[in-house]
Parts: C-alpha cells; structure tokens; sequence
C-alpha cells in the first residue's frame, strides 16, 4: 500500500456542483494532515489543515476518520476558479519532519 | 514579502553538464528542502535540511548535491546532468526543526529543468 494515495482523477463538474476527494494513509501514526492546492505550472499552496473534528473555510469541508485512515475534502458549490489539482499530504511524524505528498487529484470546473 | 526564492526559472542542460539550482528564504526557516515533480509521479523528495550544516537525503538523492551553509541558502547541484533529471524543482522552507507542528510549508514558483 502506498504511503498516501489518491484517486487521479480528473474530475470534470459543472459551476455549482459539490464535489468530494478521498485519501488514504498507511501510517496510523501519522500526525497531521493537510489539503494543498496546485494550479497548472505553480508551486502548491495550502489550502487547509485537516483535524479530527472536521474543518470548514468557507465552500470547502475536511474531514479526518483517524480509524480507517482517510482524509476528505468537500468542495461546494464548484467555481471556475476552483480548477486545480489537489493534493493530500500527511506528516508521519517522527523525528524528521518531512512529509508525504499524494499524487494529487485533479479538478476541472466548466462552465 | 519575498518568501521563497528560485533561480532560474527555465533551464535547458545538455547531458553531463553540471548546475546549481538556488534556494534562498528570507523567513529564518529552520527547515529547507528540495523536491521534484513529474507526471503521475507526485512530488518526492530529493534532500532536506533541518538547519546550517545539517542535510540529509530524501526518497531520490542520487545525481544531486546540496549544502547548508547558512539558514537562508539551500542550493541543489545536479553533478552530471541526465535526461532522467528532467523535471520540475521545488526548494520549500517551513518553520520549526526535526518536529513539524502543523505549521504551513512554503514553496518557491518552482525551476522548470530540461536535459537533452
């Protein structure tokens, strides 16, 4: 099983759709959990942490599930600008500090 | 703000060739690092630093160099370039040392590399 896995994607929604990402770690220490955000040619960015009680900016839902290892991103109401690729990272912790980006999944908003 | 700073941004190499990528922050991060991207592979980590004069490799060192000489600078030298090294670079910083806090990772815009 790979560290953090994601589904490629792409996910093609019209303006307005809500749509949902998952993820999945095989470390059950992992200790912190994020959503970046990367556009076509750019540096990833964050978008949000993700915590064991779920989290909510705006349009946008995280949601942690500690038991099965899964991470969920919830994105309402879809923008054109939302178009992005979206990538699950994990810290596993430990002493190194390094952390383990999925392979993202990518979004495409139409009009 | 400067953040995080990549030199260059597009760079063609021919096979053998040797070249520095810069790194620079001007935010006092303890931790610096290097990653590469390509298609369907993600990002990987190249090496890593946790402070001046301490480096270590990451999940893809081979062919690459790097050193920490002060807490502002992490270059990444490609000793003898490889097609195989064609790839997009991203130098990150984020606070803290050997323990992440939750704190953000920055990345620079990124080095577009070529090798032909």
């Amino acid at each position: 099983r790979k560290e953090v896995e994601q589904d490629p994607g792409p996910f093609n929604v019209p303006e307005g759709a809500t749509v949902a990402f998952n993820c999945t770690y095989s470390n059950s220490a992992s200790q912190s959990f994020f959503w970046y955000r990367q556009d076509c040619r750019k540096e990833p960015k964050l978008l949000m942490s993700v915590y064991s009680s779920g989290n909510e900016d705006g349009r946008f839902t995280a949601q942690l599930n500690r038991a099965s290892q899964y991470i969920s991103l919830l994105i309402r109401d879809s923008k054109l600008s939302d178009s992005a690729t979206y990538l699950c990272v994990v810290n596993p912790g430990g002493s190194q500090g390094n952390l383990i980006f999925g392979k993202g999944t990518k979004l495409s908003v139409k009009p | 703000n400067a953040g995080v700073t990549q030199t260059p941004k597009f760079q063609v190499l021919k096979t053998g060739q040797s070249m520095t990528l810069q790194c620079a922050q001007d935010m006092n991060h303890e931790y610096m690092s290097w990653y590469r991207q390509d298609p369907g592979m993600g990002l990987r980590l190249i090496h890593y630093s946790v402070g001046a004069g301490i480096t270590d490799q990451g999940e893809v060192p081979n062919g690459y160099n790097v050193s920490r000489s002060t807490t502002e600078d992490f270059p990444l030298r490609l000793l003898s370039a490889a097609p195989s090294q064609t790839s997009v670079y991203f130098c990150a910083s984020k606070e803290g040392g050997v323990s992440y806090s939750g704190n953000t990772i920055y990345f620079g815009e990124g080095s577009w590399l070529t090798v032909v």
